[in-house]
């Protein structure tokens, strides 16, 4: 059974400029979540997709968003980047839509704002 | 807000001890998990706990839910070179969305052969 895919896994953007990455969950998977992980702040939740639906939302400005396809795959944009949006970005999928806090993850999409 | 107190920040320990490792918090969960990640690697679930008091084992691995429900620890029996990586702990109250899910900061574990 294949695992979460993210791509891409490496990109360098500068400010001002806006990014799209994808997640691929595991087949069967229904709930999709992003995580942004920075030294700092650790794993940070910026939302929840579930059936095409965001189900939630972390603390992050508009900047971020997300939408869930037909066939669950995933994808989060953050317009007018900033240095500090440079984190690793990561997916995870779940496979129900009660959350049991069991997320797998994929590798994670590495951003670097200059 | 809620948040998870995980200790320690690092160990260094040599192959073949043993480590323990806890996280706290003053929010009551009725679940607590606990994640691996490698470098240049997405964390991975090692263990989830559901019952306060229950203690659970993955192999050299051993975690307990707090009676208190507030912390959990992890211990890891006769550490190997590839147990190497960074620990978390999540905790929520489950149902409902994601979102609820928290983590510590981590504990990052070096492992000298």
């Amino acid at each position: 059974k294949a695992g979460v895919t993210q791509t891409p896994r490496y990109l360098i953007k500068t400010r001002g400029q806006q990014v799209t990455l994808s997640c691929s969950p595991i087949s069967g998977h229904r709930s999709v979540s992003w995580y942004q992980q920075t030294p700092g702040q650790g794993l940070q939740f910026l939302f929840e997709y579930f059936s095409e639906t965001q189900r939630n939302k972390g603390n992050f400005p508009g900047r971020f968003s997300g939408r869930q396809f037909s066939n669950s795959r995933s994808e989060m944009n953050v317009s007018t980047l900033e240095l500090g949006d440079s984190a690793l970005y990561l997916c995870a999928s779940s496979p129900s839509g009660m959350n049991t806090g069991e997320l797998f993850f994929g590798e994670g999409s590495r951003l670097t704002v200059l | 807000g809620q948040q998870l107190n995980q200790s320690p920040q690092s160990m260094f320990i040599q192959e073949g001890e043993d480590v323990s490792m806890n996280c706290t918090s003053s929010s009551i969960f009725n679940t607590w998990l606990w994640y691996k990640q490698d470098p240049g690697e997405g964390p991975v679930l090692l263990i989830a706990l559901y019952k306060a008091g229950e203690l659970t084992s993955n192999g050299r691995l051993t975690a307990q839910f707090g009676i208190t429900r507030k912390d959990s620890f992890l211990n890891i029996s006769a550490s190997i070179p590839s147990d190497v990586g960074i620990y978390f702990c999540a905790a929520q109250n489950y149902g409902g969305s994601q979102g609820n899910l928290i983590f510590g900061k981590g504990t990052k574990l070096s492992v000298k052969p």
